[in-house]
């Protein structure tokens, strides 16, 4: 069984400052990791991913993350903001051989102009 | 580009009455989905199907029924609505489980009154 731990439940940032989403998870097999955002009344859409490899993941609009074994982590970084970053985010994890990913409780995202 | 359509968007209904929320994906993908998303919960998850005919429960299976009979179908089935039930609910599906991208629908907000 897995379970992930989102450390805020909302973040506010002035824009073009840098923010930092955390995330921790807990599972007892190899772990695959996610980001999903959800904008207003829309559904969630894939950000980042880590599956093996390189530590460090990086989406197209400028968001990375970072896979931390020893510290059981996966937060989320941007080195600034802007107004659309507006949005909640998510942290998932699923485990090897596992059909279903298990979602944080959501990290809300408020940009401010 | 459909992607995954969920029917209805918003329903209201009376405690005990029984309704089907709608998934439809076109992009032949194996796996699907429900969720249930209520504040400060994140997302959690329902039933699952890992192909037709093959469906499992999830993490909060009680209430709900589904029904897998072809690829493209993943109704929810509520058999006698309760206000524990008020959530917005998602479908989703991916082409290989967990490990790749989940495509979410836009979502049904369900109030049960």
């Amino acid at each position: 069984a897995q379970s992930v731990t989102q450390l805020d439940s909302q973040v506010p940032v002035f824009e073009e400052a840098p923010v930092e989403l955390r995330c921790n998870y807990s599972s007892s097999v190899s772990v695959y990791l996610f980001w999903y955002v959800q904008y207003p009344n829309q559904g969630l859409q894939l950000l980042l991913k880590y599956l093996s490899g390189s530590t460090l993941v990086e989406s197209i609009n400028g968001f990375e993350a970072e896979f931390n074994k020893s510290q059981t982590s996966f937060h989320l970084r941007k080195p600034s903001v802007h107004i659309s970053d507006t949005a909640e985010y998510f942290c998932a994890v699923s485990g090897a051989g596992s059909y279903q990913l298990t979602f944080g409780k959501g990290t809300k995202l408020s940009v401010i102009p | 580009n459909a992607g995954v359509t969920q029917t209805p968007k918003f329903q209201v209904l009376k405690t005990g009455q029984s309704m089907t929320l709608q998934c439809a994906q076109d992009m032949n993908h194996e796996y699907m989905s429900w969720y249930r998303q209520d504040p400060g919960m994140g997302l959690r998850l329902i039933h699952y199907s890992v192909g037709a005919g093959i469906t499992d429960q999830g993490e909060v299976p009680n209430g709900y029924n589904v029904s897998r009979s072809t690829t493209e179908d993943f109704p929810l089935r509520l058999l006698s609505a309760a206000p524990s039930q008020t959530s917005v609910y998602f479908c989703a599906s991916s082409y290989g489980g967990a490990i790749t991208e989940a495509f979410f629908g836009q979502g049904t907000r369900l109030t049960v009154v």
